[in-house]
């Protein structure tokens, strides 16, 4: 498996549940990105990672909402107290490294739906 | 007003025409990328420019710095280019947005045959 790989690819859920989606990037990247497509609209930046530590996330909504990363490799975003605003589609991404020169690869995302 | 706009939202033609697709920014960047998106499908990569102008088959990008604006052109349009085209730049070099990207809220194009 070359991709990145997003699990679960659906996940439903009721409101005030805690969920745990997870991220695999390609292997050797060392950028990870967290994005979130609302119905309709383009992506929107929540954090991303240079190896272990979150270099940006200042997209995060609230403090419901934290990433981790603690191999450097494979991340999990961890939402508490899900709400209903917060379905959407979420999206991975993997770069090489966190330059402007380096692709990003998006996985197929994780459609989340609280009820 | 968002940082990064895109023109039109939606884009109907007949297969074979000339498609172009537009997309204006407001801040730095340190790189402009394009991504197609089929329905239910994931985010694909066209495009990464900082400058000038690349071609991909029947794709081309284009983009000026001074004028804060890239363009994607489709020749000869098929209906497997039916997608949403996305714009999406990158931060500009020695701040923290530096490797985060930006959207637009895409262009959704559908090619008749």
């Amino acid at each position: 498996g070359a991709g990145v790989s997003q699990t679960p690819s659906n996940k439903v859920t009721e409101k005030g549940k805690y969920v745990e989606l997870r991220c695999d990037p390609i292997s050797g990247h060392t950028a990870l990105y967290w994005y979130r497509q609302s119905l309709g609209q383009g992506p929107e930046f929540l954090i991303y990672f240079q190896g272990t530590g979150a270099a940006d996330d200042s997209g995060l909504p609230n403090d419901r909402f934290f990433a981790v990363r603690p191999e450097g490799s494979v991340s999990t975003l961890k939402i508490q107290r899900t709400e209903r605003g917060d379905s959407a589609v979420y999206l991975c991404a993997s770069s090489l490294r966190a330059v402007s020169t380096d692709t990003q690869y998006f996985g197929p995302g994780t459609r989340l739906t609280v009820l | 007003k968002n940082e990064v706009e895109q023109s039109p939202q939606n884009l109907t033609a007949q297969e074979g025409e000339f498609i172009t697709i537009n997309c204006s920014y407001s801040v730095g960047i340190s790189a402009l990328h394009w991504l197609q998106q089929h329905p239910g499908g994931g985010i694909v990569s066209l495009f990464m420019l900082s400058s000038g102008k690349k071609k991909h088959g029947r794709l081309i990008a284009t983009i000026n710095i001074q004028e804060k604006h890239s363009s994607l052109h489709i020749t000869a349009s098929h209906p497997r280019d039916s997608a949403v085209y996305i714009c999406a730049v990158r931060g500009g070099a020695g701040g923290t947005s530096y490797g985060k990207l930006t959207f637009g809220q895409g262009t959704i194009l559908t090619v008749h045959p």
